[in-house]
């Protein structure tokens, strides 16, 4: 498990996609890309995990290109509510993983949503 | 169904005290993480529990910091005796240790530690 790279702060406005991205040059075969999310004085919550392509759910997208050295965590339409740190984590974390599944944070990237 | 419990949500103790940190995973959840921030700096890991067992406390930062998981169930985080550099804020989470979705870690909302 390795720390990735991520901006450490961006903003925003209300109703704009956000798109945050994140690089990791020493992705393992076994690794997944996880992203979390943390409002102020709470723990982290799971966003969305993937492996390859593309991966959607009702919160977020997840694009990761074929030789998965970098992903994009895509925020449609964000309000005020979306204001957090977003984690963006990569290891042998996934469905089959091995290795205990121990995560391993980064510093995170700090999104402000502004009216 | 509740989610990962934390108590207390605050501790204030002084330098060489003692302070216990309790957590309940969610039930059923074979695996439990701790983890904590110190000001500044990112979460970092601690240890994990597979049931009673420890999987791995390669995290854990010297012998003043006690984890223990009776029965599998709840989990306490002991410091004793507290220095100022364990100040910070100490998470727990819990997954469900089947072959999951996506293994996702559900987080409590953390214990707030001041050592003084």
């Amino acid at each position: 498990l390795a720390k990735t790279t991520q901006p450490i702060s961006m903003d925003s406005y209300e109703g704009q996609e956000v798109n945050i991205t994140c690089s990791h040059n020493n992705i393992a075969t076994n690794d997944y890309i996880t992203w979390y999310q943390q409002f102020p004085s709470q723990g982290p919550r799971f966003i969305i995990q993937g492996y390859k392509t593309k991966v959607t759910n009702e919160v977020a997208s997840l694009f990761i290109p074929a030789d998965r050295k970098s992903r994009t965590l895509s925020l449609p339409r964000v309000s005020l509510s979306d204001t957090a740190v977003y984690y963006c984590l990569v290891g042998d974390i996934g469905p089959f993983y091995n290795q205990g599944g121990k995560l391993i944070f980064g510093q995170g990237t700090e999104l402000s949503v502004k009216p | 169904e509740a989610g990962v419990t934390q108590f207390p949500s605050h501790s204030v103790i002084e330098k060489g005290q003692t302070v216990t940190l309790r957590c309940d995973p969610i039930s059923g959840h074979d695996n439990l993480y701790w983890y904590r921030r110190v000001m500044g700096k990112e979460i970092k890991f601690l240890l994990h529990f597979v049931k009673e067992s420890k999987q791995d406390e390669s995290g854990m930062p010297n012998n003043r910091f006690l984890a223990e998981r009776t029965g599998g169930t709840y989990s306490t985080l002991k410091v004793q005796p507290a220095e100022l550099e364990d100040s910070g804020v100490y998470f727990c989470a819990s997954s469900t240790g089947s072959r999951s979705s996506y293994n996702e870690q559900f987080f409590g909302p953390g214990t707030r530690l001041t050592v003084l």
